[in-house]
């Protein structure tokens, strides 16, 4: 079992739709979660940064992490074309190594 | 504008050829990191470097090598003994664990080279 789970999809939504990209994880370590857009033929940049539970809003984009479950979660609200793209989850734990752990990336379509 | 500058874009190699791929940033950032990217798998970490003159294996570095002789620069070569090169190749850099902040700020990717073999 990989440490990050990430369903590759791809995701196929109509514009305007509220967009749900989840991880699961099984390290309960980790304490650290990111979420990075990557479009094609790009390199990643980050979107959002989250320490330890809870919820983070910026904009249409909401990071939620439930460390219970283990399990986070990355909303997009009124997607738009422009946010076609593919959605890595990263996260670490607090010592060791700042070296994140990626997941493999959702691809998300949004169509007109 | 502060950035990480990689260079070629797209590289081609023939079967025992090595080939470096070029890494720049000027964002005065201490660590610096090289990524794989092939369909479906993610990324997977090649090296790493979070010091100048220092750098560590990452979990595919066979085949690989690097160097970190400035601050700025972390060039990574593939060499003829790395038997499946063709990938999407990404370097990142951070701010670095001992200054603090490397995760709030998280990573700046680079543009990516695609690598092909011939």
């Amino acid at each position: 079992q990989k440490e990050v789970e990430q369903d590759p999809g791809p995701l196929s939504v109509p514009e305007g739709a509220i967009v749900s990209l989840n991880c699961t994880y099984s390290n309960s370590a980790f304490q650290y979660f990111m979420w990075y857009r990557q479009y094609s033929r790009k390199g990643p940049e980050l979107l959002m940064y989250t320490y330890s539970s809870g919820n983070k809003e910026d904009g249409r984009f909401t990071a939620q992490v439930d460390k219970s479950s283990k399990y986070i979660s990355l909303f997009i609200r009124d997607s738009q074309p422009s946010d076609s793209a593919t959605y890595l989850c990263a996260m670490k734990w607090s010592g060791g190594s700042y070296i994140p752990t990626f997941g493999r990336g959702t691809s998300l379509i949004v169509h007109p | 504008d502060g950035g990480i500058t990689q260079s070629p874009k797209y590289l081609f190699r023939k079967e025992g050829q090595n080939v470096t791929l070029s890494c720049e940033q000027n964002l005065n950032h201490d660590a610096m990191y090289w990524y794989r990217q092939d369909p479906g798998q993610g990324l997977r970490l090649i090296y790493y470097s979070q010091i100048v003159n220092d750098f560590q294996k990452g979990d595919i570095a066979e085949g690989y090598s690097v160097s970190r002789e400035k601050k700025e620069s972390f060039p990574l070569t593939v060499t003829s003994a790395q038997k499946n090169p063709t990938a999407f190749y990404l370097c990142a850099s951070s701010i670095g664990a001992r200054t603090g902040g490397a995760m709030e700020t998280g990573y700046t990717f680079g543009s990516g080279t695609r690598l092909t073999v011939v």
